[in-house]
């Protein structure tokens, strides 16, 4: 089955810590996505990668950070410099150039304790 | 700067009846893409429909269609027969190269039974 996964389902940070959310696809696409979700703002981007070892600043990128090692693999940190992570993280992946769709994975619930 | 807006906060319908949800976008570009993304309260994005701007015909996926009005910059999204299941947020995105996708802040939709 193709898909993206994106683990844990919930998150729990407690204060200055740094947590890190997994997103994992097999669909063979070139790009990936982290999306940030607040209530009534929909979807900010955080971070893209469009290839391997090669990623760019979003909109919302000051306290997180990514590494893209491996076509399959996007991982986010949330780090401690990010005062408000509470949100609704989502993950995605595309292949540019071709239908310019993107398909998400079921997301992580991130809350501070 | 490429903006998307949806003027309707929360709508509903009658179950079988038919629904229609705005969207208006700025862009200077002239070729670009536009989605409709529907998310349940599972959250899991689920792509509805997609239109490309070079194409003069209006998208259509089943109970799912597009108006598409490139000179108004606008791009309404309509549900016939509506369904329980169609209980959804819905929300409107846009991206001209496929590296950034922008998103408006989302029409809540419920289906009354």
């Amino acid at each position: 089955d193709g898909g993206i996964t994106q683990s844990p389902k919930y998150l729990f940070r407690k204060e200055g810590q740094n947590v890190t959310l997994s997103c994992e696809q097999n669909l063979n696409h070139d790009a990936m996505y982290w999306y940030r979700q607040d209530p009534g703002q929909g979807l900010r981007l955080i971070y893209y990668s469009q290839i391997v070892n090669d990623f760019q600043k979003g909109d919302i990128a000051e306290g997180y950070s990514v590494s893209r090692e491996k076509k399959e693999s996007f991982p986010l940190t949330v780090t401690s410099a990010q005062k408000n992570p509470t949100a609704f993280y989502l993950c995605a992946s595309s292949i540019p150039g071709s239908q310019e769709t993107q398909y998400f994975g079921p997301g992580t619930r991130l809350l501070v304790l | 700067a490429q903006t998307v807006t949806q003027s309707q906060p929360e709508m509903s319908v009658q179950e079988a009846e038919t629904v229609t949800l705005s969207c208006t976008y700025d862009t200077s570009e002239n070729n670009y893409y536009l989605f409709w993304y529907k998310q349940p309260p599972s959250r899991q994005m689920i792509l509805v429909i997609r239109q490309e701007a070079y194409k003069q015909q209006n998208a259509t996926e089943n109970r799912f269609s597009v108006n598409f009005q490139k000179a108004a910059k606008s791009f309404s999204l309509k549900i016939s027969d509506s369904q329980l299941g169609d209980t959804a947020m819905y929300f409107c995105a846009f991206t001209n190269t496929g590296n950034q996708f922008y998103f408006g802040t989302g029409t809540s939709l419920t289906v009354i039974p």
